[in-house]
């Protein structure tokens, strides 16, 4: 089993409806990325995590790290068209460690 | 002005050709990476480098060869190419390994026929 879980693997959502996607790691974070990812494009750089209980916003888009540092939330508030794409959450086990990502989520908004 | 940019952007070839995908990066970081996605939209690192030294090789063939001829650049050559080594190549750029985030380029679509 992977170190990285990302759930749920795709979501349709109604668009103006809120949506939340999780990354849970088997071990504790050092830190945690969250990327969004459009087709035939490169990845872009949403939010980094380092804190337990960490919370984060850009625009209409919450992330939040569990005290344990151990879990992420990815939390999107009356989503859009705009927001549809692949999420990927990637883990830092330790300084100066690379980046584990995980499966991936894809996104689709139904108007 | 594009921070990390890759190419060529496709490529299609055949089985036993050697190709390279070139990657640059035009903000001062010293760590570059390349990274796999397969079908299933998996990434994966394979190689990392700090000002020129390879830091992190991960179980890659030895078909595959990273070059860094200075540290804004970190091309990628493979040789004898597969059928399995069709997937999207990305070349990123960190400031620091683990405590910065990656600068992603825009991916190399390799297409091994």
């Amino acid at each position: 089993s992977q170190e990285l879980e990302q759930s749920p693997q795709s979501l349709i959502v109604q668009e103006g409806k809120n949506l939340t996607i999780n990354c849970t790691s088997s071990k504790t974070l050092y830190g945690l990325y969250w990327y969004k990812q459009k087709y035939g494009e490169g990845l872009i750089f949403l939010m980094m995590l380092q804190k337990g209980g960490e919370e984060k916003s850009h625009e209409k888009i919450t992330a939040k790290l569990d005290e344990k540092k151990q879990q992420s939330s990815l939390h999107i508030t009356a989503s859009q068209p705009s927001h549809a794409g692949i999420y990927l959450c990637g883990a830092v086990y330790s300084s100066a460690s690379k980046i584990i990502f995980g499966s991936g989520t894809r996104l689709s908004i139904r108007p | 002005d594009t921070a990390v940019s890759q190419t060529p952007k496709y490529l299609v070839t055949q089985m036993g050709n050697d190709k390279s995908i070139k990657c640059e990066q035009n903000l001062g970081h010293d760590t570059m990476y390349w990274y796999k996605q397969d079908s299933k939209k998996f990434l994966k690192i394979m190689f990392s480098y700090n000002n020129k030294e390879l830091i992190i090789n991960e179980t890659v063939p030895n078909r595959f060869s990273p070059k860094s001829p200075d540290k804004a650049h970190l091309n990628l050559h493979i040789n004898s190419l597969e059928l399995g080594d069709s997937a999207v190549y990305f070349c990123a750029s960190s400031q620091e390994m683990g405590n910065s985030p990656l600068h992603f380029g825009n991916g190399t679509r390799l297409t091994v026929t």
